[in-house]
Parts: structure tokens; sequence; C-alpha cells
């Protein structure tokens, strides 16, 4: 069945470092989406990144960058040169047309605090 | 500025009471959504619709009801048979309801039951 794993459930680093948030996802589907979506403290989650099963190729947004590898069901998400503002719950998240009949599969999420 | 809103922001409840959440989109979108979020935990999809008329049971369906009467309104109503009503409460839409869309999420309401 489908599911997906955010073993971190919280991470503090000083801020400017670097950090990693994990995701580990698990599917029948070979077609599927994975997507990273950001909660800040207000609530309201944004969304950051789609990438489709067939597109193993790193992501790169400024100081983001997504690493996807199907060899281990991973889509694990870095911030490089931290900020405060980063700090929120980060989502990560499945669609599988079978495994989810089209709906989203959630992680617990990772709250990631940065301190100044 | 399109977008989702979700009123009101802050919501207190009795007990026995039935009280009903708003959620408006103007982003033209056919796929709309209900979580539930408790602290500390991730999102539990309570309903979902894909069209306007028909909408169907998520994960934690007992206790809620919801309409679809128009494209840009997705009401949920949480009734008195839901026994832990507090909670944060996100709606969310989507262009449509293929494994490829994002969802775009209002600002959430959070309910209290006093």
């Amino acid at each position: 069945a489908q599911k997906v794993t955010q073993a971190q459930t919280e991470i503090s680093v000083v801020e400017k470092e670097d950090v990693t948030l994990d995701c580990v996802y698990e599917t029948r589907d070979t077609t599927y989406y994975l997507f990273w979506y950001k909660q800040p403290p207000s609530g309201e989650l944004v969304f950051l990144i789609r990438r489709n099963s067939f597109d193993e190729q790193n992501e790169i947004s400024g100081r983001y960058s997504w690493n996807f590898q199907k060899s281990t069901s991973s889509f694990n998400f870095t911030i490089t040169a931290s900020q405060v503002v980063d700090s929120a719950v980060y989502f990560c998240a499945l669609s599988a047309p079978l495994d989810s009949n089209y709906q989203l599969i959630w992680g617990a999420g990772t709250k990631l605090i940065i301190k100044p | 500025d399109g977008g989702i809103t979700q009123s009101p922001k802050y919501l207190f409840r009795k007990e026995g009471q039935n009280v009903t959440l708003s959620c408006e989109q103007n982003l033209n979108h056919d796929a709309m959504y209900w979580y539930r979020q408790d602290p500390g935990q991730g999102l539990r999809l309570i309903y979902y619709s894909q069209i306007v008329n028909d909408f169907q049971k998520g994960d934690i369906a007992e206790g809620y009801s919801v309409s679809r009467e128009k494209k840009e309104s997705f009401p949920l109503t949480v009734t008195s048979a839901q026994k832990n009503p507090t909670a944060f409460y996100l709606c969310a839409s989507s262009m449509g309801g293929g494994i490829y869309n994002e969802q775009f999420f209002g600002p959430g309401t959070r309910l209290t039951v006093l």
C-alpha cells in the first residue's frame, strides 16, 4: 500500500547551516507524483515542488534543492544556508492513480527550527 | 487576486451544535478538498469533490458533511456526531483531480469546542 514516511519529527539547526529533510515513499504504481509543501506558523500550506516518477533529475531553486532517487524511493529536500524564515513544518506527499485513487498521501511532516 | 478564502479564521462551538466552515475559491479549479490537522500531526482527508454536485468521503468523513452546489464553494459542516472536532481545518483546491495537480490551500479555520 501507499505510504510516505518522514522519519525526522523535528530538526533544529543554527542559521546558515545546511539541512536535509528526508522523505521515503512506497507505492505499487509506476507513474506517480511527489510533492513538497511548507507550512509556516500562520498555518497555510505553500506548494514548493512537484516531481513525476519519470524525471529523476535533481531540482534546484535558489537555496532549495531536491534529490529524487527511485532506487531508494526517496525524495529528499535540502535547504542551503538556512535562514530563520525557513522555520516551518515541511510535508512530503505522494499521488498515485491506483494506490491512492488520485488523492495525496501525506507524510507526518518535519518541523524545522532555524535558530538565529 | 486569485486564491482560496476560508472563514472564519477562529470558530468556537458549544458541544452539541453543528457549525459550517466556509471555503471559496476564485481559481476556476474543478477539484476541492477538506483536510483536518491535529496538533503535531499531518493532514487527514475528510471529503473531496472533483466536480459540482459530486463529492466523495475521505479517510475521516464520519461526523462531517459537505455540499458542492457551485464550482467556487465547498462548505464543510461539522455535526454534533463528530466526537472530537477541535482541530485546524484546511480547504484546498486543484485544477483537476489528476495525480499531477498540485493543491492550493486556504489559510485555515481553527475550530475549538467549548
